[in-house]
This record gives structure tokens, C-alpha cells and sequence, in this order.
């Protein structure tokens, strides 16, 4: 199937740090979403993005869809303990499925 | 409360043995997803389904099979001809709308082959 190239695999930060993680891929995306997995839980959406250039925030997370339509970014600010997990990108490009990246694990240093 | 319930939790199995795994959804969604999660890896598309009584393979849909009898449920069944079935297993469910890619998850069955 197709892959996305999630980066980096980890991060162990400082609380109160900012946070940048991104993903890419061959194929063009029509839809990107950003999902936070804490252990032994199912996903849960944190961002969708639908438009190339679309820049969308929620609280102190920002998610932008590129302009190339094969890569977003998600951005966290002042990280905070809670923070902590595996965020995982996703992306759809046709019929009803979406393919997602390994994730990046997210650890914060109190 | 609208969303996923998958049950058990925690399912144990011995080799050989087929196991169901349940996901229900009272989002009125049209579309329901089975995905496998290993460590280290993304969610992998084991099969879908978009209405009921319809389900196509996803990538890794060998030694799975699914039913799709109404809307609200979609079981999937772990048979012994599943190599390597110890995994964490998630559903999920979006709304039929192709304008509207979001889907829900489910809390999760980790499934262990002893």
C-alpha cells in the first residue's frame, strides 16, 4: 500500500518547549488529519485539513496542509505533560480510505 | 453519548481458535473500518465496509473476514489461518459523505495468541 513518511520516529522535550512534526508523501492528498493515540486507547482527531495552504488551529496545536498537497505539519506550543503520546498523520487521496504514517512518540521532560 | 464501543477489551486465544471481536457505533455513520496496529508501525487497513451488506479487503485482509448485517455493527472475526494475530486492533467508523474523510475510533481489543 501506500506509505507515509512521518518524522522524527521520537521526541523527548522540555515542558513548555514547542513541538514540530511533519509528514510526507509521494502522492497528492486530498485530505490530511492529525489523531493523538495515548497508550492502550483508540486514536482520537485532533485536526482535519481539506484545502492546500489550509492552516487550521485548535488551542495550542496547529496543522497546516501543504501546498504541494504531499506533506502537513503539526505544530504544538508550550508543551505540556498531558502532551505526552503517539501522534499519528493520515491522508486520503481516493474512495474512502486513508493511509496513515508510524507515528511520532512524544515524551516531556517536567 | 454518540460513539464506538469495541469489546473485549482484552481477548486471549489459543492457537488454532478463531475469535470475533465486536465494534458497535451509534453515529449513524455508513462506513466502518477494522485497522491492525503493531508497535512501531501505522494503523494498517484490514478490511471496510461503506453500507450494509458490502465489504471490501484492505491491505492485509488475509486470515480476517468481516460481516456487515447492520449498519450499527461490524464484527470481525481472527481466524487460525492468521499467521501472526497478536496485534491491538482497532475500529472505526466516518460518515458516507466522500466531502467528509474524518474517522472515529474505537478504544481498541488487544488481542494476544498464547
Amino acid at each position: 500500500g501506500q506509505q507515509l513518511n512521518q518524522s522524527p520516529q521520537s521526541m523527548f522535550i522540555q515542558e513548555g518547549e514547542d513541538v514540530s512534526m511533519n509528514c510526507t508523501s509521494s502522492s497528492i492528498f486530498n485530505t490530511w488529519l492529525w489523531y493523538k493515540q495515548e497508550p492502550g486507547e483508540g486514536p482520537v482527531l485532533l485536526i482535519a485539513l481539506y484545502k492546500a495552504g489550509e492552516l487550521t488551529s485548535n488551542g495550542r496545536l496547529t496543522a497546516q496542509f501543504g501546498i504541494t498537497r504531499k506533506d502537513s505539519f503539526l505544530n504544538i506550543s508550550a508543551s505540556i505533560p498531558s502532551d505526552v503520546g503517539i501522534y499519528f498523520c493520515a491522508g486520503q487521496n481516493q474512495g474512502n480510505k486513508l493511509v496513515f504514517g508510524a507515528g511520532t512518540i512524544l515524551r516531556v521532560k517536567s | 453519548d454518540g460513539g464506538i464501543t469495541q469489546s473485549p477489551k482484552y481477548l486471549f486465544r489459543k492457537e488454532g481458535q478463531n475469535v470475533t471481536l465486536s465494534c458497535e457505533q451509534n453515529l449513524n455513520h455508513d462506513a466502518m473500518y477494522w485497522y491492525r496496529q503493531d508497535p512501531g508501525q501505522g494503523l494498517r487497513l484490514i478490511y471496510y465496509s461503506q453500507i450494509v451488506n458490502d465489504f471490501q479487503k484492505g491491505d492485509i485482509a488475509e486470515g480476517y473476514s468481516v460481516s456487515r448485517e447492520k449498519k450499527e455493527s461490524f464484527p470481525l472475526t481472527v481466524t487460525s489461518a492468521q499467521k501472526n494475530p497478536t496485534a491491538f486492533y482497532l475500529c472505526a467508523s466516518k460518515n458516507r459523505d466522500p466531502s467528509y474523510n474524518e474517522q472515529f475510533f474505537g478504544p481498541g481489543t488487544r488481542l494476544t495468541v498464547l
